[in-house]
């Protein structure tokens, strides 16, 4: 099925630890973004690429890095986990100027102990 | 700094109620405002409204915009079960990168 794919689905790590956060999409979008969900908080932009080769800080990008590989991918990447970063992590992509909301992948549960 | 407001931030109803949830905001580059609902996990796209006065519907939902009050409001009528979620309300910027800014969603909780 067309969309936005991530993995892993679930996720714990230790204080310190690293890990990349995986998204792939199938629609040709040449925009992506990663957002966090926190609860009673909404969702709030980490990064964000317009773009291959393009990427831009959203309201909470400390403690994170991403690339953009091609126009298919968009990693997230924790270098040094911390239990702030425990939260649920949703990629999304979009058409530029494109007439519908955002297409969300499913999410990523990550706990950081 | 952009920013959207939701009200309430929870409610409880029974099957057959109405609802009305609110969002405002506050932006500079304005293009949309969008609503989703987000039940257990990913938020599913309902409506983008570009245009004041200009009502959207789909089935028992519907939603309209007032661009010079700032605000949006999200009717659900003859609520059932399943529309019990998490409504989220979001504006789309315009110019350069576009992104969404989301306000903290309101939960709904549908009883029989």
């Amino acid at each position: 099925n067309a969309g936005v794919t991530q993995t892993p689905k679930f996720q714990v790590l230790k204080t310190g630890q690293s890990m990349t956060l995986q998204c792939a999409q199938d629609m040709n979008h040449n925009s992506m973004y990663w957002y966090r969900q926190d609860p009673g908080m909404g969702l709030r932009l980490i990064y964000y690429s317009a773009s291959e080769g393009t990427t831009d800080k959203g309201e909470v990008p400390n403690g994170y890095n991403v690339s953009r590989l091609n126009k298919r991918e968009f990693s997230l990447r924790l270098e040094s986990a911390a239990p702030s970063q425990t939260s649920v992590y949703f990629c999304a992509s979009s058409e530029d100027r494109g007439r519908d909301g955002y297409t969300f992948g499913s999410g990523t549960r990550l706990t950081v102990v | 700094e952009d920013k959207v407001v939701q009200s309430p931030l929870s409610l409880v109803v029974h099957e057959g109620d109405t609802v009305t949830l609110n969002c405002s905001y506050e932006v500079t580059n304005f293009r949309s405002l969008l609503w989703y609902k987000q039940e257990k996990k990913a938020p599913t796209f309902l409506f983008m409204l570009t245009s004041s006065g200009i009502e959207k519907k789909s089935g028992r939902l519907s939603s309209i915009l007032d661009k010079k009050e700032l605000f949006s409001i999200l009717n659900i009528t003859a609520t059932q079960t399943g529309d019990s979620a998490i409504y989220l309300c979001a504006f789309r910027t315009q110019g350069g990168s576009e992104k969404l800014v989301f306000g903290k969603g309101t939960k709904l909780t549908v009883n029989p």
